[in-house]
């Protein structure tokens, strides 16, 4: 039971260039969630999916778009890469409700030069 | 209000001694109140979270005490120890909104030897 894993662990980009953060969950959870976490503002929620097929916005949702094609896999893309956007990405999953525990992945690190 | 606010922003402790942390939010309906520890590089984990219908939960070493007159909820941590070293994020959610989860900004606590 690997649990919620994440591709890349790292990654820099140039401002402009596009990239896709894959987030993969064997928990058959329902909801999959999206955060970006920065130096003293705590985790800040992207982009989230209730169910396959769906997703819907965040707090912090421009600039980034989402699928989830299958209930497994959450797909987090960068259209056009910003230096705003450096930031580590967490990838979570829960069974059902935002009450329900979060599992979160180890994390991608990426740089926007 | 959505906002969880927590503090202090950075705490150090002596091993053996009690960390307190401590957070406050403004939404009445929020009704479940976890708190996520994290070791650097890794992902957050679920430590422990409480409900609203109880005014204190203890797992071991880690206590929530939880106060809902004040809106407030905070975390012990008896007999501190080296490895309890970790950024501490306390949150906030509700079953009635699926994006309802509202993080903390997070506490960093160093515990010396």
């Amino acid at each position: 039971n690997a649990g919620v894993t994440q591709t890349p662990k790292f990654r820099v980009l140039k401002t402009g260039q596009s990239m896709t953060l894959l987030c993969a969950q064997d928990m058959n959870h329902e909801y999959m969630y999206w955060y970006r976490q920065d130096p003293g503002m705590g985790l800040r929620l992207i982009h989230y999916s209730v169910g396959e097929g769906t997703t819907a916005k965040g707090e912090v949702p421009d600039g980034y778009n989402v699928s989830r094609l299958k209930k497994q896999n959450f797909l987090l893309g960068l259209e056009s890469a910003a230096p705003s956007q450096t930031s580590v990405y967490f990838c979570a999953s829960s069974y059902l409700y935002t009450t329900d525990t979060q599992y979160f992945g180890p994390g991608t690190r990426l740089t926007v030069l | 209000q959505q906002q969880v606010k927590q503090s202090p922003q950075s705490l150090i402790v002596q091993k053996g001694g009690i960390s307190i942390i401590n957070c406050a939010y403004e939404n009445t309906a929020f009704d479940y109140f976890p708190w996520y520890q994290q070791f650097p590089g890794k992902g957050p984990a679920l430590l422990i979270a409480i409900r609203p219908d109880v005014s204190e939960k203890k797992e071991g070493r880690f206590t929530i005490s939880f106060n809902k007159s004040a809106k407030q909820f905070s975390l012990h941590i008896m007999d501190s120890q080296p490895g309890d070293s970790a950024t501490y994020f306390c949150a906030a959610s509700t079953k009635t909104s699926y994006d309802k989860v509202i993080f903390g900004p997070g506490t960093s606590l160093s515990v010396i030897p």
